[in-house]
């Protein structure tokens, strides 16, 4: 069965330190993968996703980058964090299956809750 | 930006009382509206994936229904528990990628 791990769990950074959040996913293979946020009192926004290696797309202009070194691994970086990166990020995959992708449900990580300060 | 709204904000219900919730999102290039269940320190999971107008689905007690002529989902809880205490978010497929525009979710409390 496929799994899809995230962390750290919880995370307090300074301003202007750097960010690495790392997710990986098990038991799939060429899964379409997503970084979403949820900021205070906001719905999950997505920030990056990529549909396979060294691709990534951003969805909104931002602080953040992201990279996928390898067919199931997805990282969220920043140089330096701002007060507004604070907020509950999510990894999550979908099947790579061209005529199920519209409607693949997607399978979401335990979040990560960072917090700047 | 395409917005999905999502109305109550939040409900309280008793338990054993039936309810509902709506989900209304850009009726243009429509490809699939999903519904997804969030309890409190665990992972998003999915409900449904609807992608017809006139959809309806059901998972034991919780049912959905989709007209994506006029932009709008429903969901039902009917005999609400305890245990279907969570925020309920709907989002909308924007493209083939499979990318999600969520909604701010409804918030379900279930009292005893």
């Amino acid at each position: 069965s496929q799994t899809i791990h995230q962390w750290p769990a919880t995370l307090v950074q300074p301003v202007g330190s750097p960010l690495s959040l790392e997710c990986t996913v098990e038991g799939t293979s060429n899964p379409n993968l997503y970084w979403y946020r949820q900021a205070a009192g906001r719905g999950l926004q997505l920030l990056f996703y990529s549909v396979g290696i060294g691709q990534i797309s951003s969805e909104v202009p931002q602080n953040l980058s992201a990279s996928r070194p390898q067919d199931r691994q997805f990282i969220l970086s920043s140089k330096k964090l701002l007060l507004s990166d604070s907020g509950f990020y999510l990894c999550a995959w979908t099947p790579m299956v061209l005529t199920d992708r519209v409607w693949a449900e997607a399978f979401f990580g335990q979040g990560t809750r960072l917090t700047v300060v | 930006i395409l917005n999905v709204e999502q109305s109550p904000q939040s409900l309280h219900v008793q338990e054993g009382d039936s309810t509902n919730f709506t989900c209304s999102f850009p009726s243009s290039n429509f490809y699939a509206l999903h519904w997804y269940r969030w309890e409190t320190a665990k992972s998003p999971e999915a409900l449904f994936v609807m992608t017809l107008n006139g959809d309806e689905k059901k998972k034991g007690r919780i049912s959905a229904t989709l007209n994506t002529k006029e932009g709008y989902s429903y969901l039902y809880i009917k005999g609400s528990q305890p245990e279907d205490s969570a925020t309920y978010l709907c989002a909308f497929t924007t493209d083939s990628w499979g990318k999600l525009q969520f909604g701010a979710g409804t918030q379900v409390v279930v009292t005893p």
